[in-house]
């Protein structure tokens, strides 16, 4: 059971490229979401998903996009990068959307120069 | 999610002191949840809190959900250096989907 990962674990992009970060989670959770980090600043949500097909914004969802086609599998995709998308990126699931503590990946740390 | 505010944002203690984190809210908490990040690992979930004045022990740490549901606290006894990291409190909100993350308490223990 390995719960939820993330790939990569680290990476650096120029300003303006693409990636596409990814989320996968083996615990058949119906609920996922995406948050960052800044030092300092607690997390931050960008998008969630309560199920495959369904997604929808968090608070910081500027210069990135989601989407959920199966319950396994959220990524995120970072277009056209900027410096304020340096960041620790962290994927999490849960069972429902409360009442269930989150389970999160180990992060991507991702630096755009 | 509302917004929580979290109490001190850093703290030092000397291995075997106790420590405390608050987490408040202008408005009524939903459901409180305790995390805690290791330096340079993810965030792991520690428990929650449901009801009003509800107290809760696990080992060492003790957390508290207030009587009017406006604040959480996180109580660790005799610190040890396997405590060092930062908690952090989020806020589910009424029937929200989504977390609300107060900013942590980083804590230090100095051996």
């Amino acid at each position: 059971n390995a719960g939820v990962t993330q790939t990569p674990k680290f990476r650096i992009l120029k300003i303006g490229q693409s990636m596409t970060l990814q989320c996968t989670q083996d615990m058949n959770h119906n609920y996922m979401y995406w948050y960052r980090q800044d030092p300092g600043m607690g997390l931050k949500l960008i998008y969630y998903s309560v199920g495959a097909g369904i997604t929808d914004k968090g608070e910081v969802p500027n210069g990135y996009n989601v989407s959920r086609s199966t319950t396994e599998d959220f990524p995120l995709r970072l277009e056209l990068a900027a410096p304020s998308q340096t960041s620790v990126y962290f994927c999490a699931s849960s069972p429902t959307g409360y009442n269930y503590g989150y389970t999160f990946g180990s992060g991507t740390r991702l630096t755009v120069v | 999610g509302q917004q929580v505010m979290q109490i001190p944002q850093y703290q030092h203690v000397q291995e075997g002191e106790d420590f405390t984190t608050y987490c408040n809210s202008s408005t009524t908490l939903s459901n409180i949840q305790w995390y805690k990040q290791r330096p340079g690992g993810h965030p792991v979930f520690l428990i929650q809190l449901v009801k009003s004045g509800e107290v809760k022990k696990q080992k060492r740490l003790t957390f508290q959900f207030g009587e009017a549901k406006k604040n959480s606290s996180l109580h660790i006894t005799a610190t040890q250096t396997t405590d060092v990291g930062t908690y952090f409190c989020a806020d589910s909100g009424a029937g929200s989907y989504q977390l609300t993350f107060g900013k942590g308490t980083k804590l230090s223990v100095i051996p």
